[in-house]
C-alpha cells in the first residue's frame, strides 16, 4: 500500500482480555516502531525491529506486552491481560534504514485507538 | 540519554500572527532533530528535521525552525498562522551515535489552535 496500515483502528476491550493490533509498514521499509499515545502525553517508545536484527524491547512496559515482526513485514503488538491504563493510542512506524544515516524520516499509521473498560 | 521538553501544551494564536513552539532537548551525543505534525484524525508527518546541516531549517507550509546548540533548543516557528495549521506539533531527537536505526523521543506534544 501507500503507506503504514493498522488495524483495527479500535478496539474496545474488557479489562482483562488480550488484544492484538496489527501494522503493515510500506514496503521495502527495514524498520518498523511502535509508540503509544496516551490521552494528553507524547509518544512513549514501545519496541523497535530493524531487519533480522534482534528487536529492542526496551520500551515495553511491562510482561504482558509482546509484538513480533515476520521478516520485514507485518508486526503484532500483543497486550494480554489488558489494564485500564492501557488505554492509548497505538501508532506503527517504519522507515527504511540502509546502515547509514540517511533516512531520518518515520512514516506514520493513523493509529489503534485502545480502550480497555 | 536523551529527553525532549516542549513548553506549553496548548498554544493559542490569532491567524495571521506569528506561530511559535517552544523545543528544548537534551543530548549526550549531536542529535537529529525533528518536528512532526498530527492533524485531527489524521497520522503523524514530518514537518522538518535537522541533521547538521544548515542551522535554520525549512519545512512545509511555511514553518521552519532553528537549531540553537548554546541553547539547546529547536523552537518552530511560522510567520503568519493560518487556520489550517491548528494541529498538534511534536519535537523529537534522534540519539545518532548510538546505535543502529533512528529511534526517537518525542515531546509530550503542544496543541496548537488558530482563531479567526
Amino acid at each position: 500500500g501507500a503507506g503504514v496500515s493498522q488495524s483495527p483502528s479500535n478496539k474496545v476491550t474488557e479489562k482483562g482480555k488480550d488484544v492484538e493490533l496489527r501494522c503493515d509498514p510500506i514496503s521495502g521499509h527495514t524498520a518498523l516502531y511502535w509508540y503509544r499515545q496516551r490521552l494528553g502525553q507524547g509518544l512513549e517508545f514501545l519496541i523497535y525491529f530493524q531487519g533480522n536484527s534482534a528487536p529492542d524491547k526496551s520500551g515495553l512496559p511491562s510482561d504482558r506486552f509482546s509484538a513480533e515482526r515476520t521478516g520485514e513485514s507485518v508486526s503484532t503488538l500483543t497486550i494480554q491481560r489488558t489494564q485500564q491504563e492501557d488505554s492509548a493510542v497505538y501508532l506503527c512506524a517504519s522507515t527504511y534504514w540502509g546502515g547509514s544515516a540517511t533516512n531520518e524520516k518515520l512514516f506514520f499509521g493513523s493509529g489503534t485507538q485502545l480502550s480497555v473498560l | 540519554a536523551q529527553s525532549v521538553t516542549q513548553l506549553g501544551s496548548h498554544v493559542s494564536v490569532s491567524e495571521g500572527a506569528l506561530v511559535l513552539l517552544r523545543c528544548n532537548y537534551s543530548s549526550s551525543v549531536p542529535p537529529y532533530l525533528f518536528w512532526y505534525v498530527q492533524y485531527p484524525n489524521q497520522g503523524l508527518q514530518l514537518l522538518l528535521k535537522y541533521t547538521s546541516a544548515a542551522t535554520l531549517v525549512k519545512g512545509i507550509n511555511g514553518f521552519e525552525a532553528e537549531f540553537k546548540k548554546s541553547e539547546t533548543s529547536f523552537h518552530l516557528t511560522k510567520p503568519s498562522a493560518h487556520m489550517s495549521d491548528a494541529a498538534e506539533y511534536f519535537c523529537a531527537v534522534s540519539d545518532r551515535g548510538a546505535r543502529a536505526g533512528n529511534m526517537l523521543t518525542f515531546g509530550g506534544g503542544t496543541r496548537l489552535m488558530v482563531k479567526p
